[in-house]
């Protein structure tokens, strides 16, 4: 298995604060990728890496921010925690592009009250 | 952009066989492809096919048709375990992003 490691693996907050999320990789991929996953929508991607400090947006980026100083890590925030954030969120890396297989952590249970 | 379709939700009976199909419109395509996600777990890779045909991989074989936009995954000899969600999943023409389907929820009955 991929050494993938995602914190914390649940979280409760309340709406207006800030979150983050870490995911980190033991594997010296190039990409990571944070997706959330809701009822009805699938995977959607958030943002993703191809590199320290290279960054770009995917699908659903408004309302979260990344950052990646290093390799190994790959954080998401989220500036003002909305409801519509709750969610289950996945961090996956891939050796290059998304042409080469994706592997996922364990997820993030994300309740914004 | 790109829109992806697969059924909800298949039942299907322990030793049988089951296709799941995927179909795609895309403004570039690459490759799609399949993964596996248990109840409450990660995804996990099947396969993933680039060019027209079919590629088996033990009890899972996997099909694609680029000027269809169209896929399958086909599972035999149904076990209980293979009760979980499969994503279909296509990569834009830039190769730097995955969009996943909705998934399909297979439930393998006794």
């Amino acid at each position: 298995d991929a050494g993938i490691t995602q914190s914390p693996r649940h979280k409760v907050t309340e709406t207006g604060t800030p979150v983050t999320l870490r995911c980190h990789q033991t594997e010296n991929h190039r990409y990571m990728y944070w997706y959330r996953q809701d009822p009805g929508h699938g995977l959607r991607l958030i943002h993703y890496s191809y590199g320290v400090k290279d960054t770009d947006k995917g699908e659903v980026s408004d309302g979260y921010s990344v950052s990646r100083s290093k390799t190994e890590d790959f954080l998401l925030t989220l500036e003002s925690a909305t409801s519509s954030q709750t969610s289950v969120y996945f961090c996956a890396i891939s050796e290059s592009n998304s042409q080469e297989t994706q592997y996922f952590g364990p997820g993030t249970r994300l309740l914004v009250l | 952009g790109q829109n992806i379709d697969q059924p909800t939700e298949m039942t299907a009976t322990e030793g049988a066989i089951v296709q799941i199909n995927c179909t795609y419109q895309t403004s570039g395509f690459n490759g799609l492809f399949w993964y596996q996600q248990h109840a409450g777990e990660a995804p996990t890779f099947l396969s993933y096919n680039v060019l027209d045909g079919l590629e088996e991989k033990g009890r899972f074989s996997s099909f694609l048709s680029r000027s269809k936009g169209y896929s399958y995954l086909l599972l035999k000899e149904l076990q209980m375990k293979d009760s979980a969600s499969y994503l279909c999943a296509v990569t834009d023409g830039a190769g730097n992003m995955l969009t996943f389907g909705g998934g399909t929820r297979l439930m393998v009955k006794p």
